[in-house]
């Protein structure tokens, strides 16, 4: 069974980086698959941030592309996401989620998200 | 980006009857090579992440009951629950994966009524 787990600070100053983590068990980040983070602010609806594929390739949504970097460590089966320069309006529920690699850009396992505030 | 609008935003159904979620898409979201529409339908309840239930805006995600079906071409679909349970109280979603950035719709919530 798929597992995802996000984890990361709850609390992030403006200006600041925030930087999640995704821990991934019963299933290996290298098989043929992406790993894609997705964010939904308290109340609202679901933005796509990105995902990267097992290759190491990413792909970022253009509207966040200049503040964002998704890595994986293979010997952590673990995948990252780095979110600079945050403001008020990056404050959401950050989600990891899998997208497999034969099918199109949607999620059949999800984490269950890790609520980040942006405050002083 | 491609624009996805849901209608309604709320909706209240009595347990037992169907309940019918729109989604429209402001491009179409239909691949000609393959006839595919890059549509997929999510729940998700209180607290929790979104559960996939539709892909292909046709195609059922393993292990869904079959009383959700998913329908619709091009630019315009629609999620059916044909007879509504108790445990389906939840918002809705819809996404796009034909045009990067993928997009969701706003959302609908399905209350009892």
């Amino acid at each position: 069974q798929v597992q995802l787990q996000e984890s990361g600070p709850g609390l992030v100053k403006p200006s600041e980086t925030l930087s999640l983590t995704c821990a991934v068990s019963g299933y290996s980040i290298s098989s043929d698959c992406y790993w894609g983070w997705i964010r939904q602010p308290p109340g609202k609806g679901l933005e796509w941030i990105g995902n990267i594929y097992h290759s190491g390739t990413t792909y970022y949504n253009p509207s966040l592309k200049s503040r964002v970097a998704i890595s994986a460590d293979t010997s952590k089966n673990q995948v990252s996401l780095r979110l600079s320069s945050v403001t008020a309006a990056d404050t959401a529920v950050y989600y990891c989620a899998r997208r497999t690699a034969v099918a199109g850009n949607f999620f059949d396992y999800w984490g269950r998200g890790t609520l980040v505030t942006v405050s002083s | 980006d491609i624009v996805m609008t849901q209608s309604p935003d709320s909706l209240a159904v009595s347990l037992g009857e169907r309940a019918t979620i729109n989604c429209k898409s402001s491009q179409s979201v239909l691949y000609s090579s393959n006839n595919e529409n890059y549509l997929a339908w999510y729940q998700q309840k209180p607290g929790q992440p979104p559960k996939l239930l539709i892909y292909w805006a046709s195609t059922r995600e393993s292990g869904v009951p079959d009383r959700f079906s998913g329908s619709g071409s091009g630019t315009d679909f629609t999620l059916t629950i044909s007879r509504l349970q108790a445990e389906d109280v939840a918002v809705y979603y819809c996404q796009q994966y034909h045009t990067a950035p993928a997009t969701f719709g706003q959302g609908t919530k399905l209350e009892i009524k």
